[in-house]
Protein backbone atom coordinates (compact mmCIF):
# COMPACT_ATOMS: atom_id res chain seq x y z
CA UNK A 1 0.00 0.00 0.00
CA UNK A 2 1.85 3.18 -1.27
CA UNK A 3 1.14 5.84 1.59
CA UNK A 4 3.02 8.39 -0.68
CA UNK A 5 3.10 9.14 -4.11
CA UNK A 6 4.81 10.62 -6.67
CA UNK A 7 2.21 10.38 -10.02
CA UNK A 8 5.01 11.89 -12.51
CA UNK A 9 7.27 10.01 -13.33
CA UNK A 10 9.49 12.81 -15.29
CA UNK A 11 9.57 16.20 -15.80
CA UNK A 12 11.75 18.34 -18.20
CA UNK A 13 12.27 22.10 -17.81
CA UNK A 14 14.21 24.37 -19.63
CA UNK A 15 17.34 26.41 -17.64
CA UNK A 16 15.96 29.09 -16.00
CA UNK A 17 12.45 28.47 -15.42
CA UNK A 18 10.48 27.04 -12.64
CA UNK A 19 10.30 23.22 -11.81
CA UNK A 20 7.30 21.93 -9.77
CA UNK A 21 7.55 18.38 -8.70
CA UNK A 22 4.27 17.17 -6.57
CA UNK A 23 3.80 14.90 -3.95
CA UNK A 24 0.60 13.35 -2.83
CA UNK A 25 -0.15 11.28 0.54
CA UNK A 26 -2.77 9.37 2.32
CA UNK A 27 -2.15 8.96 6.17
CA UNK A 28 -3.41 12.01 7.96
CA UNK A 29 -1.03 10.77 10.64
CA UNK A 30 2.10 12.21 8.73
CA UNK A 31 3.30 15.10 10.69
CA UNK A 32 6.92 16.14 8.92
CA UNK A 33 7.64 15.82 5.64
CA UNK A 34 11.00 15.39 2.92
CA UNK A 35 12.42 15.94 0.04
CA UNK A 36 15.74 13.80 -1.62
CA UNK A 37 17.46 13.94 -4.19
CA UNK A 38 19.72 11.10 -5.92
CA UNK A 39 21.79 10.82 -8.74
CA UNK A 40 22.47 7.34 -10.25
CA UNK A 41 24.38 5.32 -8.54
CA UNK A 42 24.44 7.31 -5.18
CA UNK A 43 22.49 7.39 -2.37
CA UNK A 44 19.86 10.20 -1.96
CA UNK A 45 20.80 13.36 0.12
CA UNK A 46 18.51 15.02 1.94
CA UNK A 47 17.16 18.56 0.43
CA UNK A 48 14.63 20.30 2.22
CA UNK A 49 11.89 19.20 5.00
CA UNK A 50 8.53 20.85 6.39
CA UNK A 51 6.70 20.10 9.06
CA UNK A 52 2.96 19.76 9.19
CA UNK A 53 3.00 22.92 11.07
CA UNK A 54 4.17 25.11 8.14
CA UNK A 55 2.80 25.55 4.68
CA UNK A 56 5.42 26.80 3.61
CA UNK A 57 9.59 26.23 3.81
CA UNK A 58 12.59 27.85 1.90
CA UNK A 59 15.97 27.38 1.50
CA UNK A 60 17.72 29.62 -0.82
CA UNK A 61 16.32 28.19 -5.00
CA UNK A 62 14.14 25.65 -3.17
CA UNK A 63 11.23 25.70 -1.63
CA UNK A 64 8.14 23.18 -0.24
CA UNK A 65 4.65 23.30 0.18
CA UNK A 66 2.09 21.66 2.06
CA UNK A 67 -1.32 21.56 1.63
CA UNK A 68 -2.57 19.71 4.44
CA UNK A 69 -6.21 19.67 3.55
CA UNK A 70 -5.69 18.05 -0.33
CA UNK A 71 -2.54 16.16 1.26
CA UNK A 72 -0.40 17.45 -0.95
CA UNK A 73 3.22 18.90 -1.50
CA UNK A 74 5.36 20.28 -4.12
CA UNK A 75 9.05 20.97 -4.50
CA UNK A 76 9.71 24.04 -6.30
CA UNK A 77 12.89 24.96 -7.98
CA UNK A 78 13.75 28.56 -9.08
CA UNK A 79 15.43 28.57 -10.58
CA UNK A 80 16.23 25.33 -12.91
CA UNK A 81 20.03 24.67 -13.33
CA UNK A 82 21.41 21.99 -15.30
CA UNK A 83 22.29 20.51 -12.38
CA UNK A 84 19.51 19.80 -10.65
CA UNK A 85 18.71 16.53 -12.70
CA UNK A 86 18.53 14.06 -10.63
CA UNK A 87 15.79 11.59 -9.41
CA UNK A 88 14.16 13.40 -6.99
CA UNK A 89 12.28 10.99 -3.62
CA UNK A 90 9.73 12.68 -1.42
CA UNK A 91 9.03 11.13 1.89
CA UNK A 92 6.75 11.46 5.21
CA UNK A 93 7.12 10.43 8.72
CA UNK A 94 5.01 10.09 11.40
CA UNK A 95 5.67 9.09 15.23
CA UNK A 96 7.94 6.78 15.31
CA UNK A 97 11.13 5.45 13.34
CA UNK A 98 9.69 4.91 9.29
CA UNK A 99 9.83 7.09 6.70
CA UNK A 100 7.65 6.77 3.99
CA UNK A 101 9.27 7.55 0.29
CA UNK A 102 7.58 7.55 -3.10
CA UNK A 103 8.46 6.03 -6.27
CA UNK A 104 10.41 9.02 -6.83
CA UNK A 105 10.85 11.63 -10.07
CA UNK A 106 13.04 12.16 -12.44
CA UNK A 107 14.07 15.70 -13.63
CA UNK A 108 15.59 16.93 -16.55
CA UNK A 109 16.74 20.68 -16.52
CA UNK A 110 17.91 21.16 -20.16
CA UNK A 111 20.44 23.96 -21.14
CA UNK B 1 29.77 15.07 12.56
CA UNK B 2 28.09 11.78 11.71
CA UNK B 3 28.71 10.00 8.44
CA UNK B 4 27.70 6.76 7.32
CA UNK B 5 29.71 3.97 5.26
CA UNK B 6 28.35 1.47 3.21
CA UNK B 7 30.70 -1.70 1.07
CA UNK B 8 30.83 -2.65 -0.99
CA UNK B 9 30.24 -0.56 -3.80
CA UNK B 10 29.19 -3.01 -6.79
CA UNK B 11 28.95 -6.61 -6.03
CA UNK B 12 28.36 -9.65 -9.10
CA UNK B 13 27.53 -12.76 -7.24
CA UNK B 14 25.95 -15.72 -8.87
CA UNK B 15 22.35 -17.30 -8.19
CA UNK B 16 22.65 -19.66 -4.79
CA UNK B 17 25.72 -17.72 -3.03
CA UNK B 18 25.51 -16.29 0.14
CA UNK B 19 25.47 -11.78 0.66
CA UNK B 20 27.11 -10.02 3.27
CA UNK B 21 26.42 -5.83 3.10
CA UNK B 22 27.92 -4.15 5.76
CA UNK B 23 26.97 -0.21 6.73
CA UNK B 24 28.61 1.25 10.08
CA UNK B 25 27.72 5.02 11.22
CA UNK B 26 29.92 7.29 12.80
CA UNK B 27 29.58 10.41 14.81
CA UNK B 28 26.65 9.02 16.74
CA UNK B 29 25.18 6.76 19.05
CA UNK B 30 22.21 4.28 19.21
CA UNK B 31 21.25 5.64 15.48
CA UNK B 32 17.76 4.07 14.30
CA UNK B 33 19.25 1.71 11.25
CA UNK B 34 17.57 0.97 8.19
CA UNK B 35 18.34 -1.44 4.66
CA UNK B 36 16.46 -0.28 1.72
CA UNK B 37 16.28 -1.44 -2.01
CA UNK B 38 15.65 0.20 -5.06
CA UNK B 39 14.87 -2.29 -7.99
CA UNK B 40 15.06 -0.57 -11.65
CA UNK B 41 13.15 2.17 -12.72
CA UNK B 42 11.39 1.72 -8.69
CA UNK B 43 11.10 3.78 -5.47
CA UNK B 44 13.06 3.04 -2.29
CA UNK B 45 11.59 -0.32 -0.51
CA UNK B 46 12.10 -0.49 3.28
CA UNK B 47 13.62 -4.05 3.79
CA UNK B 48 14.58 -4.24 7.87
CA UNK B 49 14.85 -1.24 10.20
CA UNK B 50 16.55 -1.83 13.74
CA UNK B 51 16.32 1.08 17.00
CA UNK B 52 18.96 -1.02 19.11
CA UNK B 53 21.44 -3.59 19.02
CA UNK B 54 20.09 -6.83 18.16
CA UNK B 55 16.70 -5.14 17.11
CA UNK B 56 15.09 -6.22 13.93
CA UNK B 57 11.82 -5.46 12.41
CA UNK B 58 11.65 -7.10 8.55
CA UNK B 59 8.93 -5.25 6.62
CA UNK B 60 8.74 -7.79 3.39
CA UNK B 61 9.07 -11.21 3.99
CA UNK B 62 11.62 -12.64 1.45
CA UNK B 63 15.54 -13.83 0.99
CA UNK B 64 17.35 -11.55 3.10
CA UNK B 65 18.04 -10.93 6.59
CA UNK B 66 19.58 -8.81 8.98
CA UNK B 67 21.49 -8.29 12.09
CA UNK B 68 22.91 -5.68 14.02
CA UNK B 69 25.89 -6.85 16.37
CA UNK B 70 27.04 -3.50 17.29
CA UNK B 71 25.31 -0.10 18.17
CA UNK B 72 26.40 1.18 14.88
CA UNK B 73 26.56 -1.39 12.73
CA UNK B 74 24.20 -3.23 10.76
CA UNK B 75 24.04 -6.17 8.36
CA UNK B 76 22.00 -7.81 5.53
CA UNK B 77 22.57 -10.99 4.67
CA UNK B 78 21.49 -13.92 2.59
CA UNK B 79 22.19 -17.58 2.44
CA UNK B 80 21.26 -18.45 -1.12
CA UNK B 81 21.11 -15.28 -3.49
CA UNK B 82 18.43 -15.39 -6.19
CA UNK B 83 18.33 -13.64 -9.44
CA UNK B 84 15.41 -11.65 -8.28
CA UNK B 85 17.61 -10.07 -5.22
CA UNK B 86 19.54 -7.89 -8.12
CA UNK B 87 18.77 -3.81 -7.27
CA UNK B 88 20.50 -1.39 -5.58
CA UNK B 89 20.45 -1.55 -1.83
CA UNK B 90 20.91 1.55 0.61
CA UNK B 91 21.72 2.06 4.16
CA UNK B 92 20.11 4.97 5.76
CA UNK B 93 20.53 6.00 9.46
CA UNK B 94 18.15 8.96 11.64
CA UNK B 95 18.23 9.75 14.93
CA UNK B 96 15.05 10.30 17.28
CA UNK B 97 16.04 14.14 18.06
CA UNK B 98 16.00 14.90 14.21
CA UNK B 99 13.65 13.82 11.46
CA UNK B 100 16.12 13.28 8.72
CA UNK B 101 17.06 10.06 7.28
CA UNK B 102 21.01 9.91 5.75
CA UNK B 103 21.66 7.50 3.32
CA UNK B 104 25.00 5.60 2.31
CA UNK B 105 26.51 5.49 -1.18
CA UNK B 106 24.32 1.82 -2.07
CA UNK B 107 25.35 -0.96 -3.29
CA UNK B 108 24.69 -2.29 -6.59
CA UNK B 109 24.29 -5.85 -6.72
CA UNK B 110 23.68 -7.94 -9.73
CA UNK B 111 22.88 -11.59 -9.29
CA UNK B 112 23.60 -13.59 -12.44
Amino acid sequence: DQQVKQNSPSLSVQEGRISILNCDYTNSMFDYFLWYKKYPAEGPTFLISISSIKDKNEDGRFTVFLNKSAKHLSLHIVPSQPGDSAVYFCAAKRAGNQFYFGTGTSLTVIP
Amino acid sequence: SQTIHQWPATLVQPVGSPLSLECTVEGTSNPNLYWYRQAAGRGLQLLFYSVGIGQISSEVPQNLSASRPQDRQFILSSKKLLLSDSGFYLCAWSSDQKNIQYFGAGTRLSVL
